[in-house]
């Protein structure tokens, strides 16, 4: 069982929709993470949030508003998506941002955008 | 150039084959590298960490070669169950991600 959970795990929404993405981490981690990933393309990191406090914004989009009100917890607000934006979007998690150790995956978010 | 680049395959191999995949990076500067592995609608999970002298668990064994900025992937004796996507990943101060390669193994 996976210690990042992530719901929910399949949305669907149309261009003028607002959703959010929601990912919990279990693990007593600092650091987590929000990734895009893309078929047959590598992941994209698009935030880093260490000890609540966001280090990296990947020159994303501002239709992606992130928020971490805590260590545990990081969301993905989502609105006026385009459907290229439609992949799957991962959460992480790890000890500190910028470690070497272990990322921990949760399960992902597939989102389709109509 | 990609910053990191994978075959993506896939690779059909009979099970019981040894099998190896490489990653070619282009920072020679990278500090640390990984390989993960993706399962089918999974995500992704760390099967090793590569050290410069090589290090070996089970049937993986991972290599680093520096002077051509290379690390590598070998599994001897396959399993069903080694079927999946094997990502490489490369430490620049950020994790950079190859788009993984492929694996299939055939009974």
């Amino acid at each position: 069982e996976t210690g990042v959970t992530q719901t929910p795990r399949h949305l669907v929404m149309g261009m003028t929709n607002k959703k959010s993405l929601k990912c919990e981490q279990h693990l007593g981690h600092n650091a987590m993470y929000w990734y895009k990933q893309s078929a047959k393309k590598p992941l994209e990191l698009m935030f880093v949030y260490n000890f609540k406090e966001q280090t990296e914004n990947n020159s994303v989009p501002s239709r992606f508003s992130p928020e971490c009100p805590n260590s545990s917890h990081l969301f993905l607000h989502l609105h006026t998506l385009q459907p290229e934006d439609s992949a799957l979007y991962l959460c992480a998690s790890s000890q500190e941002a910028g470690d070497t150790g272990e990322l921990f995956f949760g399960e992902g978010s597939r989102l389709t955008v109509l | 150039r990609k910053e990191v680049e994978q075959d993506p395959g896939p690779f059909n191999v009979p099970e019981g084959a040894t099998v190896a995949f490489n990653c070619t990076y282009s920072n020679s500067a990278s500090q640390s590298f990984f390989w993960y592995r993706q399962d089918c609608r999974k995500e992704p999970k760390l099967l090793m960490s590569v050290y410069s002298s090589g290090n070996e668990d089970g049937r993986f064994t991972a290599q680093l070669n520096r002077a051509s900025q290379y690390i590598s992937l070998l599994i001897r004796d396959s399993k069903l169950s080694d079927s999946a996507t094997y990502l490489c990943v490369v430490n620049n101060y950020q994790l950079i991600w190859g788009a993984g390669t492929k694996l299939i193994i055939k009974p």
